[in-house]
């Protein structure tokens, strides 16, 4: 139980392009979803927290509109890359968990490897 | 700000060694603290869970310890095998930080047979 589905797994696209990046619950349902980055040889970087039906919360830093994320359901959030750049190539991960309170287990997606040209 | 070290950054040993993997946090105001295991290019994989009241939790030839006051977790790893090479996260949830989770820039293990 508790399978988190990311997609893709790897993109590789132009300078400029926005990409999308998909996260789903298969088997319980995600009031709470987690974006990271991670660059090779360094830990994980949380980028943003979403509620479903709720603004995401980002992390100082990171910058809103770079990064979209929707979390329209209680089972998928996405992440938007707008018009990246190859300094956004990374490794972004997802991770969901279900129900509120101070800590509810994470679960985590395999992560799309993103490169840009 | 909650911080997360973890010593060494890598570490190769020769199959069917024992071996220890440090983590250390700069404030004890824990609820848990997470070990993960991270295969090359893949998510993770959450192997135990010490609750902020416990000592250490055990799982087959792993056993992680916690000394909250310190700031301190070993993961110790039994008889190592080549399939246990992967990078070794630890993470903690700080108290006030909801769900969140900071991870340390991990120890990459590599086992040879």
């Amino acid at each position: 139980g508790a399978v988190v589905s990311q997609h893709p797994s790897r993109v590789i696209c132009k300078s400029g392009t926005s990409v999308k990046i998909e996260c789903r619950s298969l088997d319980f349902q995600a009031t709470t979803m987690f974006w990271y980055r991670q660059f090779p040889k360094q830990s994980l970087m949380l980028m943003a927290t979403s509620n479903e039906g709720s603004k995401a919360t980002y992390e100082q830093g990171v910058e809103k509109d770079k990064f979209l994320i929707n979390h329209a359901s209680l089972t998928l959030s996405t992440l938007t890359v707008t018009s990246a750049h190859p300094e956004d190539s990374s490794f972004y991960i997802c991770s969901a968990s279900s129900g509120t309170g101070d800590f509810q287990p994470q679960h985590f997606g395999d992560g799309t490897r993103l490169s840009i040209l | 700000k909650q911080e997360v070290t973890q010593i060494p950054a890598a570490l190769s040993v020769p199959e069917g060694e024992n071996l220890v993997l440090n983590c250390s946090f700069t404030d004890s105001a824990i609820y848990n603290l997470q070990w993960f295991r991270q295969d090359p290019g893949k998510g993770l994989t959450s192997l135990l869970l010490i609750q902020s009241s416990q000592r250490e939790q055990t799982s087959g030839r792993l056993n992680a310890s916690l000394d909250k006051s310190s700031g301190r977790s070993t993961l110790y790893i039994a008889a190592s095998q080549p399939g246990d090479s992967a990078t070794y996260l630890c993470a903690v949830t700080t108290i006030g930080g909801g769900s969140r989770l900071t991870f340390g820039e991990g120890t990459q293990l590599t086992v040879n047979p």
